[in-house]
């Protein structure tokens, strides 16, 4: 079975201090992840993917296999971090993604 | 490029009624997936349309269909609508499957 589990449904901290989203994922092979993210009245979209190894807007995840997890991280936290923030897998062969529950990250000033 | 559209943005509608949600594709793109996100959750993968046929499908109901018309563009349709139907219904499209592009949503509240 695939799943994603997002542990935090709500996550708060100051500007500046470093921030972690934690996501664990449950698949029998080598999925595609992926962080979306969803600010106030904009649609869903494409933060990073892993295979891209890229740092979007300073964040960056590492696939950890052993662990089974994909967190999300960023060193210093800005006020237009404020989003919704989903995990999600695309299996082996598949063309679905399956999401997590989300996180939302609040920055306070 | 407008990126993905569609309509409704909001729809309310009675238990047991039936109801078509539209969605238009990014310029380019050849494929469609239709999610439905409840409140508080992830989106969910309802199922995915590519040349006009549905190619992949998740554990929804027959009562969830859908079509894909020769431009691309694609219907969600829900019969015998529930309750438990209200959510917002996201339509991403791509071109063969990858690099998902997201519409806006359309709200869907049953009473």
């Amino acid at each position: 079975a695939q799943r994603v589990t997002q542990p935090e449904k709500l996550l708060s901290v100051f500007k500046g201090a470093p921030v972690e989203l934690k996501c664990n994922y449950s698949y029998s092979g080598s999925p595609e992840l992926f962080w979306y993210v969803q600010y106030s009245r904009q649609r869903l979209q494409l933060l990073l993917r892993h295979i891209s190894r890229e740092s979007i807007k300073g964040f960056t995840a590492d696939l950890n296999k052993g662990e089974t997890s994909f967190h999300l991280k960023k060193p210093f936290a800005q006020e237009e971090d404020s989003a919704m923030y989903y995990c999600a897998l695309m299996g082996q062969g598949a063309q679905k993604l399956v999401f997590g529950q989300g996180t939302r990250l609040t920055i306070n000033p | 490029d407008a990126g993905v559209t569609q309509s409704p943005t909001h729809l309310i509608k009675t238990r047991g009624q039936q109801v078509t949600l539209r969605c238009s594709p990014k310029s380019g793109h050849d494929t469609v997936s239709w999610y439905q996100q409840a409140l508080g959750q992830g989106p969910q993968f309802i199922f995915q349309y590519y040349e006009e046929e549905e190619r992949q499908r998740g554990n929804f109901p027959d009562r969830f269909s859908g079509h894909q018309f020769p431009n691309y563009s694609s219907e969600l349709n829900v019969n015998a609508l529930l309750l438990g139907d209200s959510a917002l219904y996201l339509c991403a499209s791509s071109l063969g499957g990858l690099g998902y592009t997201f519409g806006s949503g359309t709200r869907l509240t049953v009473v």
